[in-house]
């Protein structure tokens, strides 16, 4: 069974541009997260999905983040304009239900934001 | 609100043992336990739900105290493989559905 897939891996742009980062989850899966990752720091939730309904997005800054879960299958998240405190590891997670299930996590996408 | 882990790091020779602790303030409904090695993805290696069960999987284990909101992730006969950093993700409420909160990880070393 295919894993988690995200895409780019890694990317690098200047601050004041924008970037999506895109996710692909196991076959099957209802609920998506999207984590963010600083250095040394424990994964942060940004948004949960629930098939299509983002059922908690309350830690996403709207100004400048948005995503998407078309289908209830693949989803993006987009920053733009991107700024320096942006740099961190973006991470995307499904499970098969909701929060009390285990959560497979993708590799991520390592933004650097110069 | 995070849950606090200790230590943040331990250094183990191989075959020793080791604890991992893992606490709340607020009341938990399950607390998940995750493996991430150097530049990869945590892996899941268990979820309590709040009834203060414990579980195995080879040689890790873990404990949740309901009422203590504390879960202790046990690392026993520890292997080169186990290195890594350990977090604790914690679910509140007294039912499912509130987002999982990480803590800050605790560093695992293991040498040979």
């Amino acid at each position: 069974e295919a894993g988690v897939v995200q895409s780019p891996r890694y990317k690098i742009i200047e601050k004041k541009q924008p970037v999506a980062f895109w996710c692909n989850p196991i076959s099957g899966h209802n609920t998506l997260y999207w984590y963010r990752q600083n250095l040394g720091q424990g994964p942060e939730l940004l948004i949960r999905y629930e098939n299509e309904e983002a059922v908690d997005d309350s830690q996403l800054p709207k100004d400048r983040f948005s995503a998407e879960r078309l289908k209830g299958v693949d989803s993006t998240l987009k920053i733009q304009p991107a700024e320096l405190g942006d740099s961190a590891v973006y991470l995307c997670a499904s499970s098969l239900f909701g929060v009390s299930y285990e959560q497979y996590f993708g590799p991520g996408t390592r933004l650097t934001v110069t | 609100q995070q849950p606090v882990q200790s230590p943040q790091a331990v250094i183990l020779r191989e075959g020793e043992d080791a604890v991992i602790n893992c606490s709340s303030s607020k009341a938990l409904y399950s607390v998940h336990w995750y493996r991430q090695k150097h530049g990869e993805a945590p892996v899941f290696l268990m979820i309590l739900l709040k009834g203060g069960e414990q579980k195995g999987h080879e040689k890790i284990s873990a404990s949740f105290n309901e009422k203590k909101q504390q879960s202790s992730l046990y690392l026993t006969a520890s292997q080169l493989s186990y290195s890594g950093t350990y977090f604790c993700g914690t679910e509140r409420g007294q039912t499912s559905g509130s987002r999982l909160t990480f803590g800050e990880g605790t560093q695992l070393t293991v040498n040979p």
